[in-house]
């Protein structure tokens, strides 16, 4: 079955990097995806991979993919205050058609 | 331009009430999807609808559930004989199903939050 981790809750200083971890258990992914979700908002798209790929970067994200251990990071550069927020993981997988499975999100906080 | 719109932000009714929530997909997206996400973890899928094909309801949790779409316009989601477990925020997403290569971006809305007392 399906299956995807996160780590509860990471604090980090402002200016400093962030990297949140995810795992996977199905090893039929297709795409996997980053959301943020901020207090009384919705779920914003961050970035995704295809499952073929192993890096992606886009301005200040920067995701990795190892497939064989299946782990999925984002790494944020330059952390602001701003980023604060719950990070989702996500997937697709063959078969599954385009529903997602979530991981249980992961907290940062961004400290001054 | 409008993203995916939910009514009502709030919902709170007594046990063993039915509830109905809404969702407005962005017009033009042709699939649409609700999870729920209960306090403290991440969403679960409930039902996804594409176009006239029949829905995957694989996700929805009991027979007290369920969910209709027009077209590819509004669609309901219905929670019949409410119980406290279904306490939640229940979100509904919509996508442009493209075919092919790459993926269908879901856009999310922001959700209604579910209070059954």
């Amino acid at each position: 079955g399906e299956d995807v981790e996160q780590s509860l809750f990471l604090s980090v200083r402002e200016g400093d990097s962030s990297v949140i971890n995810c795992t996977y258990t199905d090893s039929s992914s297709t795409y996997l995806y980053w959301y943020k979700q901020e207090p009384g908002a919705g779920l914003q798209l961050l970035t995704y991979i295809f499952s073929n790929m192993d890096m992606k970067q886009d301005q200040r994200l920067t995701v990795l993919l190892n497939k064989k251990d299946k782990h999925l990071s984002l790494r944020i550069a330059d952390t602001q205050t701003g980023d604060s927020a719950i990070y989702f993981c996500a997937e697709t997988t063959t078969g599954g058609g385009n529903k997602l499975t979530f991981g249980t999100g992961t907290q940062l906080k961004v400290e001054l | 331009g409008a993203g995916v719109s939910q009514s009502p932000s709030n919902k709170v009714t007594e046990k063993g009430k039915d509830v109905e929530l809404r969702c407005d997909p962005i017009s033009g997206h042709t699939a649409l999807y609700w999870y729920r996400q209960r306090l403290g973890q991440g969403l679960e899928f409930l039902i996804y609808f594409q176009g006239n094909s029949a829905p995957d309801k694989s996700g929805l949790p009991s027979d007290r559930f369920s969910a209709e779409r027009t077209g590819e316009s509004v669609s309901t989601l219905t929670i019949q004989r409410t119980q406290q477990e279904d306490s939640a925020v229940y979100l509904c997403a919509s996508s442009y199903t493209r075919g092919g290569f790459g993926t269908d971006t879901q856009y999310f809305g922001p959700g209604t939050r579910l209070t059954v007392l």
